[in-house]
């Protein structure tokens, strides 16, 4: 799985939007790109994946580049429930037989009132 | 509430100990996932099951072992505790279809103290 690079922790005021950068430069064709969220110490969340195309369900909108190199998951209206370590994670979409998730150290988004 | 349970949720224990975590995963996923949660490790995948069987294995020490039943929750023992096994261990279960991606549903954990 290719790896991911993210800045360790960003801060956002309550009721503005969150962009959260990734890099992942050396993804291959197949591999898709995941975001899930761990609020402190509990079980990580699923919130959103793409391949090429932007992205949107009810918790947030994910940009991938042109050229995949780079995406971005937009919280649109943080709340300070949405303070929680957020991974970006990429991964063979389909043809394997291990989905297993590979969680570098993510970003700690810290919502502020 | 992912619909994954894990029981218990702390366990203490001492060095040497044997200890079980259980896993029922939501109604349907074939798929169970352990992963180790620790201060200096952060999240690690540990072993995942299929339909009863074994499919992939991570970083799982030869010390800790798994299974899956035919009523598809899962079990993971882990022997010989030593003090650096202390780390929250959370089960993950899916549809796996094979078909495409299918996200993971995580449980709330077991948090294991080991003195």
């Amino acid at each position: 799985d290719a790896k991911t690079t993210q800045p360790p922790s960003m801060d956002c005021a309550e009721g503005r939007a969150a962009n959260l950068p990734c890099n992942h430069s050396t993804i291959s064709g197949n591999e898709y790109v995941y975001w899930y969220r761990q609020i402190h110490s509990q079980g990580p969340q699923y919130i959103i994946h793409g391949l090429k195309n932007n992205e949107t369900n009810e918790m947030a909108s994910l940009i991938i580049t042109e050229d995949r190199k780079s995406s971005t998951l937009i919280l649109p209206h943080a709340t300070l429930r949405d303070t929680a370590v957020y991974y970006c994670i990429v991964r063979v979409g389909w043809g394997g037989s291990n989905y297993k998730l590979t969680f570098g150290k993510g970003t700690l988004l810290t919502v502020n009132p | 509430d992912s619909g994954v349970t894990q029981t218990p949720k702390h366990l203490i224990t001492a060095t040497g100990q044997r200890v079980t975590l259980r896993c029922s995963p939501r109604s349907g996923d074939l798929s169970v996932y352990w992963y180790q949660q620790s201060l200096d490790q952060g999240l690690q995948f540990l072993i995942q099951y299929y339909n009863g069987e074994e499919r992939a294995k991570g970083n799982i020490l030869e010390r800790f072992s798994a299974q899956q039943f035919p009523d598809l929750h899962s079990e993971l023992n882990l022997s010989s505790l030593e003090l650096g096994d202390s780390a929250l261990y959370f089960c993950a279960s899916s549809v796996e279809t094979g078909g495409g991606y299918n996200e993971q549903f995580f449980g709330p954990g077991t948090r294991l103290t080991v003195l």
